[in-house]
């Protein structure tokens, strides 16, 4: 089956830049998507990626995907104390109505 | 705009009592409807996915059960709860192309 995985943990000082990691298996994935968790919260859907791009900007986020790798990464530019949460990267293919996600990179910032 | 309640928020039961969580979206018209639960300190699971009244599909075997009575409620259930069913449940709406979910703010049942 599918299968997306993340680090645990990632560290940085305020104002620094972070960046999540994130590989799937499924090559027929369509969308990737981002999710940002707060402590005893729902999940808030930060960005997603259309498969044929390599390259997306929000504001401070920057979503890059390289497909051959199946890789997907999101940074954070300026990182401030209240981007610390768990990060969520996930993945839809075709053939499922659902989402699969990965175990979360939670992300601690030091002010 | 659209929302999604969850009720209850906090839920502590003992082994082998019954459960129901809801789900309500406003909003939105026949929205595909989603359960999942979270362990501690581990990522999401998908328990059941519901594309319409009525139809419900199951991802994993487990004590637990999902109904879908009208177009924007979603019940998760069972019958007799186990210590493992305790965690984090989250129920989540998606419409349109992008497949993206919109999450309610989480049940956390602890199991006794």
């Amino acid at each position: 089956g599918e299968d997306v995985e993340q680090s645990l943990f990632l560290s940085v000082r305020e104002g620094d830049s972070s960046v999540i990691n994130c590989t799937y298996t499924d090559s027929s994935s369509t969308y990737l998507y981002w999710y940002k968790q707060e402590p005893g919260a729902g999940l808030q859907l930060l960005t997603y990626i259309f498969s044929n791009m390599d390259m997306k900007q929000d504001q401070r986020l920057t979503v890059l995907l390289n497909k051959k790798d199946k890789h997907l990464s999101l940074r954070i530019a300026d990182t401030q104390t209240g981007d610390s949460a768990i990060y969520f990267c996930a993945d839809r293919d075709t053939g499922r109505r659902a989402l699969t996600f990965g175990s979360g990179t939670r992300l601690q910032v030091q002010p | 705009s659209q929302t999604i309640h969850q009720w209850p928020a906090t839920l502590v039961q003992p082994v082998g009592s019954p459960l129901s969580l809801e789900c309500t979206v406003e909003g939105t018209s026949n929205p595909n409807l989603y359960w999942y639960r979270q362990a501690a300190g581990r990522g999401l699971q998908l328990l059941f996915y519901s594309v319409g009244i009525g139809q419900i599909s199951s991802e994993v075997p487990q004590n637990l059960s999902a109904s879908r009575p009208q177009d924007r409620q979603f019940i998760l259930s069972s019958k007799k709860l186990l210590l493992s069913d305790s965690g984090f449940y989250l129920c989540a709406w998606s419409a349109g192309q992008t497949g993206e979910l919109f999450f309610g703010e989480g049940s956390r049942l602890t199991v006794l």
